[in-house]
């Protein structure tokens, strides 16, 4: 069974780092093709996908977020890390992690488990 | 970035209606194009992958089209697990993006 859980902390200052954590099991990260992605949703409002990082190490970040972005993977522990630096209240929101099984195979290319999310409050 | 834009943004049914989402690119995707259902306090589910191909589980009902730039969702009888929000996702290429969501209310 595909299991990912996403951990960190409920409330943040504003300018302070926000590290998550996602956490799985049923696959492995080295499995050819195999990703995982970060996802967050304001609330009330829609999904915003924000970074991946893949089985061969590669990694792809949303451009508008990309230099306070750092995803990481503790291939061994089964782990996926998301930092985001300089928070701001505007990034308040549920922080989903999700896998992607195949990103060279069109039929593969979606979200197909997630992660229940994190809630993440941005405030003083 | 492409622009995924989801039309209605809400709309209001019955149990037994046939409903229908529809999901137009700013740009081509191919069959890039995924389906998500989502319930509120709830992660997003996966219905639909690569335009048309229906989600191990996911009941028949979900029906799903389209390529290029033109996609749609249908339910064909309105169930009532079934009131959602709906989000279509292209994979073409990074950064992945969603559609700003279909809510589906009685």
């Amino acid at each position: 069974q595909v299991t990912l859980r996403e951990s960190g902390p409920a409330l943040v200052k504003p300018t302070a780092t926000l590290t998550l954590t996602c956490a799985f099991s049923g696959f492995s990260l080295s499995t050819t093709g195999m990703s995982v992605s970060w996802i967050r949703q304001p609330p009330g409002k829609a999904l915003e996908w924000l970074a991946r990082i893949d089985w061969d190490d590669d990694k792809y970040y949303r451009p508008s977020l990309r230099t306070r972005l750092t995803i990481s993977k503790d291939t061994s522990k089964n782990r996926v890390v998301l930092k985001m630096t300089n928070m701001d209240p505007i990034d308040t929101g549920t922080y989903f992690c999700a896998r992607t099984p195949g990103i060279a195979a069109r039929e593969e290319r979606a979200f197909d488990v997630w992660g229940q999310g994190t809630m993440v409050t941005v405030s003083s | 970035d492409i622009q995924m834009t989801q039309s209605p943004s809400s709309l209001s049914a019955s149990v037994g209606d046939r409903v229908t989402i529809t999901c137009r690119a700013s740009q081509s995707i191919s069959t890039y194009l995924n389906w998500y259902q989502q319930k509120p306090g709830r992660a997003p589910n996966l219905l639909i992958y690569s335009a048309s191909n229906l989600q191990s589980g996911v009941p028949s009902r979900f029906r799903a089209s389209g390529s290029g730039t033109d996609f749609t969702l249908t339910i064909t009888s309105l169930q009532p697990e079934d009131f959602a929000t709906y989000y279509c996702q292209q994979s073409y290429t990074t950064p992945w993006t969603f559609g700003q969501g279909a809510k589906v209310d009685i």
